[in-house]
């Protein structure tokens, strides 16, 4: 299996652009999780789906950011208009959901720099 | 408001020693406990987990301990090794919730030759 798969994994844009995450879970879950890596903050949860289907998007941090997920082999989050204090590392993580106890298997990263 | 926290942003250690991680919990509906492991430029990888029903759950030469009525679980890792240099991130969750996980801040771990 090749895992999370995520893209770009470094974006450096400049104040206002619109950007765009991608990410691909591993084939056969249901559940995909979108995060934030900052030095003050650790690990962020940013919003979550299952069965594709938003359920938790109490993280994301203002309406410039959004996320889809169309279907169960992709996801999207978008900022717009970007900030430079959005510069951060972004996470796609998915998992199979059964009986609450089961991993998240972590993609590599998207390094996002807004200048 | 973090529900998970990891005080020691940093910990060194010398090779062969035993490195203990600490992290603290408020929620007391955590019923699951996870230990990640993380290399610079990559994501996080799941190390070793812990149900509430236990309170010590080992993994060759990594432990996991539990004290629920302190919220507190640690990971022992014996004996160090120069590889295990990492950031490591304590996550808890409850039973209900289609596997939200509250993660720490993260513990950079280096040991050294």
């Amino acid at each position: 299996d090749a895992g999370v798969i995520q893209s770009p994994r470094h974006e450096v844009t400049e104040m206002g652009q619109e950007v765009t995450l991608r990410c691909k879970p591993i084939s056969g879950h249901n559940s995909l999780f979108w995060y934030r890596q900052t030095m003050m903050r650790g690990l962020e949860l940013l919003i979550y789906f299952n069965n594709n289907v938003p359920i938790d998007d109490s993280g994301m941090p203002e309406d410039r950011f959004s996320a889809k997920m169309p279907n169960a082999s992709f996801s999207t989050l978008k900022i717009q208009p970007s900030e430079p204090r959005d510069s951060a590392v972004y996470f796609c993580a998915s998992s199979f959901n059964r009986a609450g106890t089961d991993t998240q298997y972590f993609g590599p990263g998207t390094r996002l720099t807004v200048l | 408001d973090q529900q998970v926290k990891q005080n020691s942003p940093s910990l060194s250690v010398q090779e062969g020693r035993i490195s203990i991680l600490n992290c603290d919990y408020t929620n007391s509906m955590f019923d699951y406990f996870l230990w990640y492991k993380k290399y610079p430029a990559e994501g996080p990888t799941f190390l070793i987990s812990i149900s509430s029903i236990k309170d010590k759950n080992e993994d060759g030469r990594f432990t996991v301990f539990l004290n629920k009525s302190a919220k507190h679980l640690s990971l022992h890792i014996v004996p160090s090794q120069p590889g295990d240099s990492a950031v490591y991130f304590c996550a808890a969750k409850g039973s209900s919730n289609f596997n939200k996980f509250y993660f720490g801040s993260g513990t950079k771990l280096n040991v050294k030759p």
